[in-house]
């Protein structure tokens, strides 16, 4: 079965620090995997996805991915916050096989960017 | 192009009422998958229509059903409402298919219920 679990619900930076915001996924395929980010009262928005080509995605906004099979891990990572990035942002997984239509979403995590 | 349209942006409903919520996704998108968001619960699936034929189901009552007309339009409707169904549901649409492909979120409804 597939899981994505966001290692922390809530990630806290200053502004033009540094962001990582850690998702670590569980696949019985070879997996496809988005990073979502969801602004108050607003629907989702996709940042970036990987599907088995380069390992290092590059998203919209700075935002940047990096897929290690290994670790099972999809880190979501930018090296300058913004105020504007401060949202929830949601790790996904989707089965390639079987599970059409189907996304997993992790808990979420919360980045809060301070002044 | 326009994004996914959803409709009404907010409702209220009291338990035992049934809602319908409908969506329209990008135009020329064939594919429209639906979601709960609840705080306790997070973002959950509840189905994916394709090409108006259910392709997938989540783990839902039966309360929840849904379809998807000719032009890719698609309506979901909860039956008997219970306090619990107060959440953000979430329309997404994508080109086909969607396993591996991204989905294109509309901005929900927000479905209270008294």
């Amino acid at each position: 079965a597939q899981s994505v679990t966001q290692l922390d619900s809530h990630v806290s930076v200053s502004e033009g620090t540094p962001v990582l915001l850690r998702c670590n996924y569980s696949s019985s395929y070879s997996p496809s995997l988005f990073w979502y980010v969801q602004h108050p009262n607003k629907g989702l928005q996709l940042l970036l996805k990987y599907t088995s080509a380069a390992t290092l995605v590059k998203g919209i906004n700075g935002f940047e991915a990096e897929f290690k099979k290994s670790e099972t891990s999809f880190h979501l990572t930018k090296p300058s916050a913004h105020m504007s990035d401060a949202a929830e942002y949601f790790c996904v997984v989707s089965d390639r096989e079987g599970s059409q239509g189907n996304l997993i979403f992790g808990k979420g995590t919360k980045l809060s960017v301070k002044p | 192009k326009a994004g996914v349209t959803q409709t009404p942006r907010y409702l209220i409903k009291t338990r035992g009422q049934q809602v319908t919520l409908s969506c329209s996704p990008i135009s020329g998108h064939r594919s429209v998958s639906w979601y709960q968001q609840t705080p306790g619960q997070g973002l959950q699936f509840l189905f994916e229509y394709f090409s108006e034929t259910q392709r997938n189901k989540g783990n839902f009552p039966g309360r929840f059903s849904g379809r998807q007309f000719s032009n890719s339009r698609s309506e979901m409707n909860v039956s008997t409402l219970e306090l619990g169904d107060s959440a953000l549901y979430l329309c997404a649409s994508s080109p086909g298919t969607s396993g591996g492909r991204p989905q294109f979120f509309g901005p929900g409804t927000r479905l209270t219920v008294l």
